[in-house]
């Protein structure tokens, strides 16, 4: 069976500061996808990132950089010197073999940064 | 113009109302689908849609009936709803499995 955990509910932290959202799947594929998607009050989720299974490079884009580890089935996500814009709900996601288009999606992280 | 958009942004229906959530993108993509969205729940898919084909049924109750007429377009019909299916609906397209989804800004139902 597929499964995202995101363990962290909500965590609050004070501009500038450093915050890592924690992702934990669960899959017997072999080749997968993972992916991070931000949703601000408006409503839509916003696409991130997505890494393949066989790519375990880290990602830094900006403010925002990613850790994936196989071997702890962990697809970590850093958000560097938090802005108030950063607040959001974080969404991490599997998605398995290929041809299927289904998504499983983690319960969310919501993110508050206060100035 | 965004690439998916979802109208109404807001509903209000009765129990015995018939209503439909419309979906249009503007993206190119040959998959569309439909989530729900419920208050400490994770996103659960509902339908997907590919090249017009269903190829997702998630065990959804017949009272959400889905229709996808072409590649652009996807809506759900609503009738007969229940106040727990109270929740915001995302609509989302991608250009083949695997690939990132983009999602439209939802339309947050309310049953009375």
């Amino acid at each position: 069976a597929q499964k995202v955990t995101q363990a962290q509910t909500e965590i609050s932290v004070v501009e500038k500061e450093d915050v890592t959202l924690d992702c934990v799947y669960e899959t017997r594929d072999t080749t997968y996808y993972l992916f991070w998607y931000k949703q601000p009050p408006s409503g839509e989720l916003v696409f991130l990132i997505r890494r393949n299974s066989f790519d375990e490079q880290n990602e830094i884009s900006g403010r925002y950089s990613w850790n994936f580890q196989k071997s702890t089935s962990s697809f970590n996500f850093t958000i560097t010197a938090s802005q108030v814009v950063d607040s959001a709900v974080y969404f991490c996601a599997l998605s398995g073999v290929s041809g299927t288009y289904k998504y499983i999606f983690g319960t969310g992280t919501r993110l508050k940064v206060l100035a | 113009e965004t690439g998916v958009t979802q109208t109404p942004r807001h509903l209000v229906m009765g129990m015995t109302n018939k209503k439909s959530l419309k979906c249009e993108q503007h993206l190119g993509h040959n998959a569309m689908y439909w989530y729900k969205q419920s208050a400490k729940k994770p996103l659960e898919l509902m339908f997907v849609y590919s090249l017009e084909e269903r190829v997702e049924n998630n065990s959804v109750p017949s009272r959400f009936s889905p229709e996808c007429p072409n590649s652009s377009h996807l809506f759900l019909h609503l009738h007969t709803l229940q106040p727990e299916d109270s929740a915001l609906y995302l609509c989302a397209s991608g250009s083949r499995a695997n690939t990132e989804a983009f999602f439209g800004q939802g339309t947050r139902l309310t049953v009375v």
